[in-house]
């Protein structure tokens, strides 16, 4: 069973045009949430991160949403730019949890076309 | 400057053959954390480490098997007894186990022929 859920595959969005990045998660004992950004062939990078007593973080362009009662977090990209172009990785912590920290949705490749 | 390195970035090997893959970073990490990336698929745990000579199963390690000899280094092993294992497979690094974020290496990708 997924614990973390990335239900778009893809997104495509205009350059300029705002692109939101959805992720919903089951387990409410995860404390911290990441999205990582990746290029084909090549690993990912830290984009973001927000942990679960916030509601909202921002930096530069991009801003991570969480609704804990809803367990959904988005991405916000704005505006778009064609290097944006990429799979985007949620990923959540659960901190007490026996397995490696983080667990890893499905990601969402975005198209941001010119 | 520190970082990861994994070696090589393309590897082709013939079916039934062991191949090790490497990983090596000097971030002075004491975790360190193997996953599998296919098509469509999110990241999955393959293996992970928080100390040397300390290692623990993930999600898929069937097929597969690591050392943890020494603080820079967690080499894969991916077996002949791995059914499907054409990949793109990825090392990771952070301070300890329960750290916010995880480094990612470049990658190896895997090709069984």
């Amino acid at each position: 069973d997924q614990q973390v859920k990335q239900n778009s595959p893809s997104l495509s969005v205009q350059e300029g045009r705002i692109s939101i990045l959805n992720c919903d998660y089951t387990n409410s004992m995860f404390d911290y949430f990441l999205w990582y950004k990746k290029y084909p062939a090549e690993g990912p990078t830290f984009l973001i991160s927000i942990s679960s007593i916030k509601d909202k973080n921002e930096d530069g362009r991009f801003t991570v949403f969480l609704n804990k009662s809803a367990k959904h977090l988005s991405l916000h990209i704005v505006p778009s730019q064609p290097g944006d172009s990429a799979v985007y990785f949620c990923a959540a912590r659960n901190y007490g949890g026996s397995q490696g920290n983080l667990i890893f949705g499905k990601g969402t490749k975005l198209s941001v076309k010119p | 400057d520190g970082g990861i390195t994994q070696s090589p970035k393309y590897l082709f090997r013939k079916e039934g053959q062991n191949v090790t893959l490497s990983c090596e970073q000097n971030l002075n990490h004491d975790a360190m954390y193997w996953y599998r990336q296919d098509p469509g698929q999110g990241l999955r745990l393959i293996y992970y480490s928080q100390i040397v000579n300390d290692f623990q199963k993930g999600d898929i390690a069937e097929g597969y098997s690591v050392s943890r000899e020494k603080k820079e280094s967690f080499p894969l092993t991916v077996t002949s007894a791995q059914k499907n294992p054409t990949a793109f497979y990825l090392c990771a690094s952070n301070l300890q186990r329960g750290d916010n974020e995880q480094f990612f290496g470049p990658g190896t990708r895997l090709t069984v022929l």
